[in-house]
């Protein structure tokens, strides 16, 4: 069974500081993605990491996987109010049926503070 | 383009009683997926049909059943209500197995308190 977990669950940063969140996982998989959340609303999705080594950036917020470790990071640099919101990991299981199924950690709520 | 769309976006239901919800997508997306949000537990999969016509059982199924009779259309239904299926209720859809590069994309959710 495919397990994720994500740390820090629970996040309050000060603005123009940087932090990184941290995404295990349990099994081999080589695709995992991440996704913002903002309170009452659907899901985003801001990355797609598919290999070893994988790095995307947008903006303030910069991803990377490590699949040899079983570990992604989401990297936030110079925090801004506006990136108060839960982010989730999800790894996809793939179960070798032809599926594409993702098992998401418990989501890190971040709160960016004056 | 609509995207992703779920209806209802909130009900209430008495223990014991019976609804479908419905998710209708419109960007030709072969696989789609229904989840449950609770608090401190993330999003679990209840089921997921990988194209018209077939579905299957995900994390959390029990008290629930779908149908995918159209490819656009995705319904979870559940036949006896129970208040631990109160929860927030995701649908998703997303291309096939070989286009795993894109995300799947979800509907803005159905808020279902059960009493």
């Amino acid at each position: 069974e495919l397990k994720v977990e994500q740390n820090p669950l629970f996040l309050s940063m000060q603005e123009g500081k940087n932090y990184t969140i941290y995404c295990n996982y349990s099994t081999t998989s080589d695709r995992l993605y991440w996704y913002r959340q903002d309170p009452g609303k659907s899901l985003e999705s801001l990355f797609v990491l598919l290999s070893n080594g994988a790095v995307k950036q947008e903006g303030r917020l910069m991803a990377s996987l490590d699949t040899k470790a079983r570990l992604s990071t989401l990297h936030i640099t110079a925090a801004v109010h506006d990136l108060s919101a839960t982010y989730f990991c999800a790894v996809d299981m793939d179960s070798g049926a032809g599926s594409y199924q993702l098992t998401f950690g418990k989501g890190t709520k971040l709160s960016v503070i004056p | 383009n609509a995207g992703v769309t779920q209806t209802p976006k909130f009900r209430v239901l008495k223990t014991g009683q019976s609804m479908t919800l419905l998710c209708a997508q419109d960007m030709n997306h072969e696989y789609m997926y229904w989840y449950r949000q609770d608090p401190g537990m993330g999003l679990r999969l209840i089921h997921y049909s990988v194209g018209e016509g077939t579905t299957a059982k995900g994390e959390v199924p029990d008290g629930y059943n779908v149908s995918r009779l159209k490819k656009q259309n995705f319904l979870l239904g559940l036949e006896s209500a129970a208040p631990s299926q109160t929860s927030v209720y995701f649908c998703a859809s997303s291309y096939s197995i070989r286009f795993y590069n894109q995300p799947q994309h979800f509907g803005d959710g159905t808020r279902l308190s059960i009493l």
